[in-house]
């Protein structure tokens, strides 16, 4: 079945800081690969995604490159801030056609230190 | 845009009770999907429906639970009776269409505890 794997953390950086956020996936098919990012007590955002291999989704500073070789959606940012201290989830949509659940990985939660 | 509500925000209820949680999607979307969260299993998809109708409810864990979605504007998810192991926070989720990679929008969540 599909599942996605990435680093759980916790991630502790200082401001400044270059990001990266190890996502893999296991699928059948072609799905949509997404980065959700879930502040305190809140419910989960869309961050950025990608629909089709080597797509590169971009948002607020942040990158990903669907990587179909290496079944891969790592998350970077050059320069982390305080503010993007949160929990990011990478995320798989289904092929095939239709609005199917998502797939989610355990979650990484990154600390930014001033 | 009010984005997705749901209510409660938060219930503390006891064991053997029965909870109901709601959501209101946004206006004009037409899937809806119901997700659990805790510490252990991390973002589980319980349920999720198009234009109302159930299309899989795989992921939910037993017959205690059960979903609906009368109209396009509102849904429920009703856990009877309730138990310790059901605490979790339950978030409802919302997309405009069914192609592809389709953004799906987050509520708030409901954080349930049963004692």
């Amino acid at each position: 079945g599909n599942s996605v794997t990435q680093m759980e953390g916790p991630v502790t950086l200082s401001e400044e800081a270059f990001l990266t956020i190890n996502c893999t996936y296991t699928a059948t098919g072609y799905p949509s690969l997404f980065w959700y990012v879930q502040y305190p007590g809140e419910g989960l955002q869309l961050l950025l995604k990608a629909t089709k291999a080597d797509d590169k989704g971009s948002n607020k500073g942040f990158e990903a490159t669907y990587r179909k070789e290496t079944t891969s959606f790592h998350l970077e940012k050059g320069s982390v801030q305080v503010s993007d201290s949160a929990v990011y989830f990478c995320a798989l949509g289904h092929s095939g056609g239709g609005a199917d659940g998502l797939t989610f990985g355990k979650g990484t939660h990154l600390i930014i230190q001033p | 845009d009010a984005g997705v509500i749901q209510s409660p925000r938060h219930e503390v209820t006891e064991m053997g009770q029965e909870v109901t949680l709601r959501c209101k999607p946004i206006s004009g979307h037409n899937s809806l999907f119901w997700y659990r969260q805790t510490m252990m299993r991390g973002l589980e998809l319980l349920i999720y429906f198009n234009n109302n109708v159930p299309i899989d409810d795989s992921g939910m864990p037993e017959d205690r639970f059960s979903a609906k979605m009368p109209n396009a504007s509102f849904s429920t998810l009703k856990i009877q009776p309730s138990e310790p192991r059901d605490s979790a926070v339950y978030f409802c989720a919302s997309s405009l269409d069914q192609s592809p990679g389709t953004t799906q929008y987050f509520g708030p969540g409901t954080r349930l505890t049963v004692l």
